[in-house]
């Protein structure tokens, strides 16, 4: 499964959009980019996948460049319910191996 | 759907006493089950994986004899940690796998005293 980078912290105002970065310059045709999120003392939360189109559901949109090589989560207004580590996640479609967690990028919505 | 519940959510327990923890899937069957670890300001790190009926394979560096695992059946899975000791203090999260998608638990929180 392809690696991936992300800032390792950013901020974001209340009720602004947050736009998290995901590198994956090594990303294979047939996989996926899965985000998820964790808030303190909890379990991953699924947000959202894509492939190469961009996706959008009632939590986040996806933005996949067109190369493939780097994606943004946004999260349209964010809460302050929404600071948590953002994990990107790069893996092959159909691939029994399980998710791995790189460090991620906690979200700290302000006030 | 796709609904995963841990039991207990936190846990106490002395220096040499073992401590079982239960995942549920309650709406599906999970032919897989992962489990991770999780220490304070780290991510989470994969310990095994087990299919039903069958033995865990235990990533490298966790003692099979220690954390056992066992998944009897497509929706419970226990993850016993046998004489446990401080440095067992962790996060403990268990991810249940059904076809292509993989779910998480709310994790359960070990302290060891």
């Amino acid at each position: 499964d392809a690696k991936t980078t992300q800032p390792p912290s950013m901020d974001c105002a209340e009720g602004r959009a947050a736009n998290l970065p995901c590198n994956h310059s090594t990303i294979s045709g047939n996989e996926y980019v899965y985000w998820y999120r964790q808030i303190h003392s909890q379990g991953p939360q699924y947000i959202i996948h894509g492939l190469k189109n961009n996706e959008t559901n009632e939590m986040a949109s996806l933005i996949i460049t067109e190369d493939r090589k780097s994606s943004t989560l946004i999260l349209p207004h964010a809460t302050l319910r929404d600071t948590a580590v953002y994990y990107c996640i790069v893996i092959r479609s159909g691939s029994a191996r399980q998710l791995t967690f790189g460090s991620g990028t906690q979200l700290t919505v302000l006030p | 759907g796709a609904v995963v519940s841990q039991h207990p959510s936190w846990v106490i327990c002395k220096s040499g006493t073992s401590v079982k923890i239960e995942c549920r899937s309650l709406d599906f069957q999970a032919t897989t089950m992962f489990w991770y670890r999780q220490f304070p300001k780290q991510s989470l790190m994969l310990m095994a994986t087990s299919n039903e009926g069958s033995k865990a394979t235990y990533e490298q560096g966790v003692e099979k004899d220690k954390f056992l695992i066992n998944h009897a059946s497509l929706t419970l899975s226990t993850l016993t940690v046998t004489s446990a000791h401080p440095e067992d203090s962790s996060f403990y999260i268990c991810s249940p796998r059904r076809s292509d998608e993989q779910y998480f638990g709310p994790g359960t929180r070990l302290t060891v005293t």
